[in-house]
């Protein structure tokens, strides 16, 4: 079964600096994508960013980057010059990859971030 | 843009009353999700559905069902509600294509049971 941890529960950063928040998954398939969503506290899940497996290279929009250590199983996310509108919580989910029937998301427990002045 | 809706953005119930939750897209999804989120424990899915009448169950089904009579619509359905379903649900959809990755989702109903 696919898992994925995120081991900090919550964060602070100082506006302006860079913070990168940890994610490590398990999984025993080739295939797989992994997701960082943004939720501010009016609730709506928002995508940041998308790694697929065989990608070589890390994703990178705008301020974020997601940095992809595939024989750690890590996928953290870094966002840089973080602004107060980046206090969130933050989760990473994994997508498996098949055929058949819709792709499914197991997510991470969040990270909520704080950006401080 | 992309518009997933939930039919509330509040809802409180009592114990043992039916609830519908409904959700409804408006990029032709073929796929559709619906989420409980609790503190500390992340989304967890419930049901989702890949086609119109299609359904599979998820990681916790138990005490839902899921009806989805046209593409556009997918409800969740609480036959008699228990204050443990008190949550927040979310409901998300995506294309079938797995290389369009990813789920877009609603504003979310949270849901109290008293």
């Amino acid at each position: 079964a696919q898992k994925i941890t995120q081991t900090q529960p919550g964060m602070f950063v100082q506006e302006k600096e860079a913070v990168t928040l940890d994610c490590t998954y398990d999984t025993s398939d080739q295939s797989y994508g992994l997701f960082w969503y943004k939720q501010p506290s009016s609730g709506e899940m928002i995508f940041l960013i998308y790694q697929g497996s065989y990608d070589e290279q890390n994703a990178t929009e705008g301020r974020y980057s997601l940095n992809f250590q595939k024989a750690r199983k890590s996928a953290n996310l870094v966002i840089s010059a973080s602004q107060l509108g980046d206090s969130a919580m933050y989760f990473c989910a994994m997508r498996e990859d098949y055929t058949g029937t819709a792709s499914k998301l197991t997510f991470g427990t969040g990270t909520r971030l704080q950006v401080t002045l | 843009d992309v518009k997933v809706t939930q039919s509330s953005r509040y809802l409180v119930k009592r114990t043992g009353e039916k609830v519908f939750l409904e959700c409804v897209q408006d990029m032709d999804h073929e796929n559709m999700f619906w989420y409980r989120q609790d503190p500390g424990l992340g989304l967890r899915l419930i049901y989702f559905s890949y086609d119109v009448k299609m359904k599979e169950k998820g990681d916790i089904p138990e005490g839902y069902s899921v009806s989805r009579e046209k593409k556009e619509r997918f409800s969740l359905i609480l036959e008699s509600a228990s204050t443990n379903q008190t949550s927040m649900y979310l409901c998300a959809s995506s294309f079938a294509d797995t290389k369009s990755y990813e789920q877009y989702f609603g504003p979310g109903t949270r849901l109290t049971v008293t």
